[in-house]
């Protein structure tokens, strides 16, 4: 495991349609966040999850968007019924515990583009 | 409201010339600082960290200073090479509270041959 892997890397969407972007931490690693950066702006947290559960949301819009890391298998941001508002570039990014001192290593993102 | 503020969208500086990128922040319950650097069509990856109970941190080319009175960081990095061209980002964590890593918007450093 070379280290964050996110897919994919580019995502093309029409409004209306759902968009799924995973992400598998580096191994070792059991916090998973997920940011996204619109253009000409920085990064904004949107949540961040343990296996199996959701620990702070407080970044995530109320409706459409959804995060979840099960115990098998990828982290999943999902974005029903995509605006072009949610036209970004999603990174995610892992660590071994929370806390600042445990830098976050990031994905290379994946990069929604809705028509 | 940004906790985190990066006031020089772009900075141009000659090769072997020092590179100052400065950071704001608003929050005082933060106590730690990072520095991300980003190349385009990549992820963030972590430079340096200063802890809020020192003022400065060194790497190689790479310093950051942590001013706690004025809520203000800055990194130096000298010489800059023009592999040093690249978006900057300075993020802060309250260590003590259930916070998540906060990011300013950035600074777009060009350094020129």
């Amino acid at each position: 495991n070379a280290g964050v892997m996110q897919n994919p890397r580019h995502l093309v969407r029409r409004r209306g349609q759902e968009a799924r972007l995973r992400c598998s931490p580096m191994k070792g690693h059991s916090h998973v966040y997920w940011y996204r950066q619109l253009p000409e702006e920085g990064l904004k947290f949107m949540v961040y999850l343990q296996k199996e559960n959701i620990i702070d949301e407080s970044g995530m819009p109320k409706e459409r968007f959804s995060a979840e890391f099960p115990k098998e298998g990828p982290s999943i941001l999902r974005i029903q019924q995509v605006v072009r508002g949610d036209s970004a570039a999603y990174f995610c990014a892992s660590s071994p515990q929370h806390s600042g001192a445990n830098v976050l290593t990031f994905g290379a993102g994946s990069r929604l583009t809705v028509l | 409201d940004q906790q985190v503020k990066q006031n020089s969208p772009s900075l141009s500086v000659q090769e072997g010339r020092i590179s100052i990128l400065n950071c704001d922040y608003t929050n005082s319950m933060f106590d730690y600082f990072l520095w991300y650097k980003k190349y385009p069509a990549e992820g963030p990856t972590f430079l340096i960290s200063i802890s809020s109970i020192k003022d400065k941190n060194e790497d190689g080319r790479f310093t950051v200073f942590l001013n706690k009175s004025a809520k203000h960081l800055s990194l130096h990095i000298v010489p800059s090479q023009p592999g040093d061209s690249a978006v900057y980002f300075c993020a802060a964590i309250s260590n003590s509270g259930n916070t998540p890593l906060v990011f300013g918007k950035g600074t777009r450093l060009s350094v020129i041959a």
